[in-house]
């Protein structure tokens, strides 16, 4: 079966400091990769989207980059942190296929408090 | 620009109910449209899909509709159960797989 690793689950970083998360997925091949961010009672919003390896789609100009090295591992970067990168990091895939009428599977999320 | 409309409120019900979820959306032409469960602290949860063409999806006690003239879809959850009780999310799909979600509505369950 698949699934989908996200980490760490919680963290604290100064403004102005770099950013890692890393996310990874087994049991599939060439998924769909997908970062969101979710801030408090808000829905979730697209940030970078990838098909393949090296393929990524920013949706939202910022100071946050993703990469995708691998088939199923994404990454969401920042040089500098800013105040407004706050919020709870979501990673997701789904299946590539025709149609892409799929579901996607989330990560258990990402706390990212800046302080 | 594009809207998606859920009820912000949280919706409390009482066990063995039905509960009724709205999710309205307008300047959008979506492929398909998605419901996910999401529990505190956790990544969202798949539910169900229900594509352009499609009225109505069943998966045990969930029922969706989708009515593109309304641009509307109802979620309901029969039979309520305090376990049920969760924020529930709307997400509407293009044709390039790429979603677009609501902002959710809570739903509590009481025994």
């Amino acid at each position: 079966s698949q699934t989908i690793h996200q980490w760490p689950a919680t963290l604290v970083q100064p403004v102005g400091s770099p950013l890692s998360l890393e996310c990874t997925v087994e049991g599939t091949s060439n998924p769909n990769l997908y970062w969101y961010r979710q801030a408090a009672g808000r829905g979730l919003q697209l940030l970078f989207y990838s098909v393949g390896i090296g393929q990524i789609s920013s949706e939202v100009p910022q100071n946050l980059s993703a990469s995708r090295p691998q088939d199923r591992q994404f990454i969401l970067s920042s040089k500098k942190l800013l105040l407004s990168d706050s919020g709870f990091y979501l990673c997701a895939w789904s299946p590539a296929v025709v149609g892409h009428n799929q579901p996607q599977h989330f990560g258990d999320g990402t706390r990212l408090s800046i302080l | 620009s594009q809207k998606i409309e859920q009820n912000s409120e949280a919706l409390n019900i009482q066990e063995g109910k039905t509960a009724t979820l709205t999710c309205n959306y307008t300047n959008y032409s979506p492929a398909y449209l998605q419901w996910y469960r999401q529990d505190p602290g956790r990544g969202p949860v798949f539910l169900l899909l229900i594509r352009e063409n499609e009225k109505e999806k069943r998966k045990e006690r969930l029922k969706v509709t989708f009515d593109t003239t309304l641009k509307q879809s109802l979620f309901h959850i029969t039979a309520s159960q305090p376990a049920d009780s969760a924020t529930y999310l709307c997400a509407l799909g293009d044709s390039w797989g790429k979603l677009q979600f609501g902002a959710g509505t809570q739903v509590v369950v009481t025994p």
